[in-house]
């Protein structure tokens, strides 16, 4: 069974700019859930999508969005980039929420 | 609020065991295991839920004090394979989003 799979694994952005990151779960998982890493703040939760509905969203502002398609396919958004928005986001897919978590390779988005 | 891990790291030789604590100043509903290595993603260890059992495979285990809301992961005979840094997610009653910890680096020496 194919792994969660994240794209792009890099992006390079400047400030002011947008970003749309995508994630594909793992087939039949339609628990979708997001986190930023940094070395300084380690794994933040963003929001958690379960069949095309946000079930949960963690303290991350307005910029931070996202969506699940009817495929559990999962896209994040950042609109106007901050150099502090620079880290790792990871996907995580599960059957159901609360059930252990597949994380994906990370995207790696760094802003200048 | 995050739960706190402890301790922040460690170094072992191979085959000396391990106890990574995690707490929560909140009531837990479930903790959940995590082993992240250098430059890769997470991997799922073990899920522990509210009156359940002390969960393990091979030689890692894991227990859940409901009353202290505390969680021990124990690793024994620890192998080089055992590297990594371990987070452990917390889920609390009213609030069903994993929350993890600050994580515990591990490091283990031949």
């Amino acid at each position: 069974k194919a792994g969660v799979t994240q794209t792009p694994r890099y992006l390079i952005k400047t400030r002011g700019q947008q970003v749309t990151l995508s994630c594909s779960p793992i087939s039949g998982h339609r628990s979708v859930s997001w986190y930023q890493q940094t070395p300084g703040q380690g794994l933040q939760f963003l929001f958690e999508y379960f069949s095309e509905t946000q079930r949960n969203k963690g303290n991350f502002p307005g910029r931070f969005s996202g969506r699940q398609f009817s495929n559990s396919r999962s896209e994040m958004n950042v609109s106007t980039l901050e150099l502090g928005d620079s880290a790792l986001y990871l996907c995580a897919s599960s059957f159901e929420p609360s059930y252990e978590q597949y994380f994906g390779p990370g995207t790696r988005l760094t802003v200048t | 609020q995050q739960p706190v891990q402890s301790p922040q790291a460690v170094i072992l030789r191979e085959g000396e065991d391990a106890v990574i604590n995690c707490s929560s100043s909140k009531a837990l509903y479930s903790v959940h295991w995590y082993r992240q290595k250098h430059g890769e993603a997470p991997v799922f260890l073990m899920i522990l839920l509210k009156g359940g059992e002390q969960k393990g495979h091979d030689k890692i285990s894991a227990s859940f004090n409901e009353k202290k809301q505390q969680s021990s992961l124990y690793l024994t005979a620890s192998q080089l394979s055992y590297s990594g840094t371990y987070f452990c997610g917390t889920e609390d009653f009213g609030n069903e989003k994993l929350t993890f910890g600050t994580g515990t680096r591990l490091t283990i020496i031949p």
